[in-house]
């Protein structure tokens, strides 16, 4: 039961270009969505949020959209760094079952 | 402020044994996590404890258990393992009405 999808596991990018990561949902409930930023040997970090009453939250160079009619979120990268290079997840969960769905997560590689 | 921790990093069995995982949650967490996250595969929710109860558990079988203690740590008992066991199992803690889930690095079974 894959209620939350990342259909690109990986994303290569040049350095200071922008970094566009996808991730789409089935369950309409989802009111709040999160992404995490994971390094080789290390446990997920928080990296950025939204809520379903949002169709856009921005943190510095981190921006992610939501589209809920399309159940569809992504996030903006911009610019890229090399150190941004790292697997991403998208979650969604619904709102106090703290019952988190991740997709499987994009590995994305910036470039210098 | 110290993260979550969790123990050990490394641990292997052979199959048919029993492995315990260890997790202490972020100082004012009361709400403790596991994740499964097998090669390959994005984080499969697996039990969430709050305040000594179970609150919900994931698709898995019973031999998947766990408990939380009166200082909020928590342990994940894995009984009979089998080979498909083996993966990296990630432990997050959070308030009791927050979204964002914050994890440990994890600590890596393999079942041989």
């Amino acid at each position: 039961d894959q209620q939350v999808k990342q259909n690109s596991p990986s994303l290569s990018v040049q350095e200071g270009r922008i970094s566009i990561l996808n991730c789409d949902y089935t369950n309409s409930m989802f009111d709040y969505f999160l992404w995490y930023k994971k390094y080789p040997a290390e446990g997920p970090t928080f990296l950025i949020s939204i809520s379903s009453i949002k169709d856009k939250n921005e943190d510095g160079r981190f921006t992610v959209f939501l589209n809920k009619s399309a159940k569809h979120l992504s996030l903006h990268i911009v610019p890229s760094q090399p150190g941004d290079s790292a697997v991403y997840f998208c979650a969604a969960s619904l709102y106090n079952n703290n019952d988190m769905r991740f997709g499987a997560g994009t590995r994305l590689t910036v470039k210098p | 402020e110290a993260g979550v921790t969790q123990s050990p990093t490394h641990l292997i069995k052979t199959r048919g044994q029993q492995a315990t995982l260890r997790c202490s949650p972020i100082s004012g967490h009361t709400s403790v996590y596991w994740y499964q996250q097998a090669l390959g595969l994005g984080l499969q929710f697996l039990l969430w404890y709050d305040e000594g109860e179970e609150r919900n558990r994931g698709n898995f079988p019973p031999r998947f258990s766990g408990r939380q203690f009166p200082n909020y740590s928590s342990e994940l008992n894995v009984n009979a393992l089998e080979l498909e066991d083996s993966a990296l199992y990630l432990c997050a803690s959070s308030t009791r009405t927050g979204y964002e889930q914050y994890f440990g690095p994890g600590t890596r079974l393999t079942v041989t």
